[in-house]
């Protein structure tokens, strides 16, 4: 069974504030993408990440992809009220299935 | 990319009833899936919707509760079926193009059992 666990499931922080969202597997990804979806929206790709060790940054996020592609991180620098919402990890296997991580729902307070 | 279009966005139905939602790409697409996602929370795979043939479907989803068409790589169409209030949910297309390791969302159907 291929099982992707991302923590924290919640975080509330204060606007400026540092965070990092994990993404963990105990199976390898060909590739690995990252979602952020807000209320009545559907999730929107942020990133996909395909070569371990690979860092992609968008503005103040920075995603990495572990050396061994069973990980990830979301690290995003000095957060904004604009940056609340869901966060998802999602893994693609080798046999080509997508699988969805808990999600992450951030909260940033001005 | 991709775009999605779902209807309807959202809707308000009585139990007992049928509930067919729509999902229209503008574009040909290899696969088509259907999610479940409780508000504020993870996705659950239904089915992938396969042209011309029947959904495969995920465990604990059977296709007299839900089932789907898919009449060509642009269009499926998911029906939610003698609904009861544990269907109130948002249920969600998602496809992939040539590039299989991107998947694309539609904005979502919002339903509500009574």
């Amino acid at each position: 069974t291929q099982l992707l666990e991302q923590s924290p499931q919640f975080l509330s922080i204060q606007e400026g504030e540092n965070l990092t969202v994990y993404c963990n597997s105990s199976s390898v990804f060909s590739s690995l993408q990252w979602y952020r979806q807000e209320p009545g929206e559907g999730p929107v790709l942020l990133v996909t990440v395909v070569t371990g060790g690979e860092v992609k940054k968008l503005k103040r996020l920075t995603f990495q992809f572990g050396d061994a592609r069973k990980d990830s991180s979301l690290h995003i620098t000095a957060a904004q009220p604009g940056d609340t919402g869901l966060y998802l990890c999602a893994g693609l296997y080798n046999n080509n299935d997508m699988r969805f991580g808990a999600g992450t729902r951030l909260t940033v307070k001005p | 990319s991709a775009v999605i279009s779902q209807k309807p966005s959202r809707d308000i139905c009585q139990r007992g009833t049928s509930l067919t939602i729509q999902c229209q790409v503008d574009s040909q697409v290899t696969m088509m899936f259907w999610y479940r996602q409780q508000p504020g929370q993870s996705l659950t795979l239904i089915a992938t919707a396969n042209q011309g043939s029947e959904a495969t479907y995920e465990s604990g989803f059977v296709i007299d509760k839900f089932p789907i068409s898919r009449p060509n790589l642009t269009f499926s169409t998911l029906t939610v079926s003698n609904m009861s209030p544990e269907d109130s949910s948002i249920y969600l297309c998602s496809v992939r193009g040539r590039a299989k390791n991107i998947q694309y969302f539609g904005a979502g159907t919002r339903l509500s059992v009574l």
